[in-house]
């Protein structure tokens, strides 16, 4: 398996526009995290998904976020309109079926907002 | 209650010295505690996970002392060598999958 993959790598946008993120999780895995890693507040979980429903969305930080997971093999994020504070590497992770096991997590995507 | 706190937040050891990193949690319902270690550009991957049954799990030259009474962990990288440096995060969790992480901690090894 090629891991989780996520795209784009990179994205820069202007202030306003409208931004979305991709996750493919590892076939097999039935949860799936949204992380935002920044210098100040380190490794933040957004939202997880068990099973393609979201479960717990308590650290979205505002109603500009929003996350979907059609289906069992393909997640969003997506953010509008966007802020330089949003301003991150976000990070999608998926583990397998069971209690405490392993999170892998995607490369990231560097976000800057200008 | 969901806090986990680690320290330091940046270390510098010399190779083959043995840095040690902390962590403190306050929920009780935690049962679950991994670390993770992360390279510039990459996700962050597991390294080392106890539960709280054991007071001491190694793996290769790491180690993770538990201590429960206390409600804290530590990582300990022996012989620690240049490619150990990055950033490791500890984390927690307790019947969910939801992961709780440190604040990480940038590690230096000097050759």
């Amino acid at each position: 398996d090629a891991g989780v993959i996520q795209s784009p790598r990179h994205e820069v946008t202007e202030m306003g526009q409208e931004v979305t993120l991709r996750c493919k999780p590892i076939s097999g895995h039935n949860s799936l995290f949204w992380y935002r890693q920044t210098m100040m507040r380190g490794l933040e979980l957004l939202i997880y998904f068990n099973n393609n429903v979201p479960i717990d969305d308590s650290g979205m930080p505002e109603d500009r976020f929003s996350a979907k997971m059609p289906n069992a093999s393909f997640s969003t994020l997506k953010i509008q309109p966007s802020e330089p504070r949003d301003s991150a590497v976000y990070f999608c992770a998926s583990t397998y079926p069971g209690m405490n096991t392993e999170a892998f997590f995607g490369q990231g995507t560097r976000l800057t907002v200008v | 209650q969901q806090q986990v706190k680690q320290s330091p937040q940046s270390l510098i050891v010399q190779k083959g010295g043995i840095p040690i990193i902390n962590c403190a949690y306050e929920n009780t319902a935690f049962d679950y505690f991994p670390w993770y270690q992360q390279f510039p550009g990459k996700g962050p991957a597991l390294l080392i996970a106890i539960r709280p049954d054991v007071s001491e799990k190694k793996e290769g030259r790491f180690t993770i002392s538990f201590n429960k009474s206390a409600k804290q962990f530590s990582l300990h990288i022996m012989d620690s060598q240049p490619g150990d440096s990055a950033t490791y995060f500890c984390a927690a969790s307790g019947g969910a999958q939801k992961l709780v992480f440190g604040q990480g901690t940038r590690l230096t090894i000097n050759p």
